[in-house]
């Protein structure tokens, strides 16, 4: 299967300030870029659908301004939280592959931002 | 909304213990049902990908079934061993948007 590699793999940062996260396919052209967040005790929310070269597609009630989603090529796709507040602070992770297609989709290892 | 539901929440078991969980969906729009395995400081990491109704699909010791009609899925881990402990995440594709829809898992430890 594809390797998804994500970065960093834990940050903490300052109320105000913003991060970025890294989402590159090693093996894999990644067309699409789905990006999550999770919350303790909750389900994977999907956040926004990232597609290369193109804007990205954002669930309701996501803050397009606020999550800043770059896919410039078919290996990397950047999760930007600007102006980052403390109820920002969750689990973030990125997953790729053909879900239209019906196979799997393969994830990056997660991102854990804490804002202070 | 959708919703997808997984029982149990969690589980602990003995190794060698032979254990299952289920996962419920919509049956309406159905276009497939994933299964993954999620350890601790891990990427998820796929099982099975099913779509047809009374597909049964096995990897090892771990299988899996799916009703459509009535909505649920179960995943069976036969001889359970200390590292099957993990997240077991389901998600469900209704097909017309073509995005994962994700129940919150269930957490199995398997005690040695």
């Amino acid at each position: 299967g594809a390797v998804v590699s994500q970065h960093p793999s834990r940050v903490i940062c300052k109320s105000g300030t913003s991060v970025k996260i890294e989402c590159r396919s090693l093996d894999f052209q990644a067309t699409t870029m789905f990006w999550y967040r999770q919350f303790p005790k909750k389900s994977l929310m999907l956040m926004a659908t990232s597609n290369e070269g193109s804007k990205a597609t954002y669930e309701q009630g996501v803050e397009k301004d606020k999550f800043l989603i770059n896919h410039a090529s078919l290996t990397l796709s950047t999760l930007t939280v600007t102006s980052a507040h403390p109820e920002d602070s969750s689990f973030y992770i990125c997953s790729t592959g053909r879900i239209k297609q019906n196979t799997e989709a393969f994830f990056g290892q997660g991102t854990r931002l804490t804002v202070v | 909304i959708l919703n997808v539901e997984q029982s149990p929440q969690s589980l602990h078991v003995q190794e060698g213990d032979s254990t299952n969980f289920t996962c419920s969906f919509p049956s309406s729009n159905f276009y497939a049902l994933h299964w993954y395995r999620w350890e601790t400081a891990k990427s998820p990491e796929a099982l099975f990908v099913m779509t047809l109704n009374g597909d049964e699909k096995k990897k090892g010791r771990i299988s899996a079934t799916l009703n459509t009609k009535e909505g649920y899925s179960y995943l069976y881990i036969k001889g359970s061993q200390p590292e099957d402990s993990a997240t077991y995440l389901c998600a469900f594709n209704a097909g017309n948007n073509r995005k994962l829809i994700w129940g919150l898992g269930t957490s199995l430890a398997v005690n040695p």
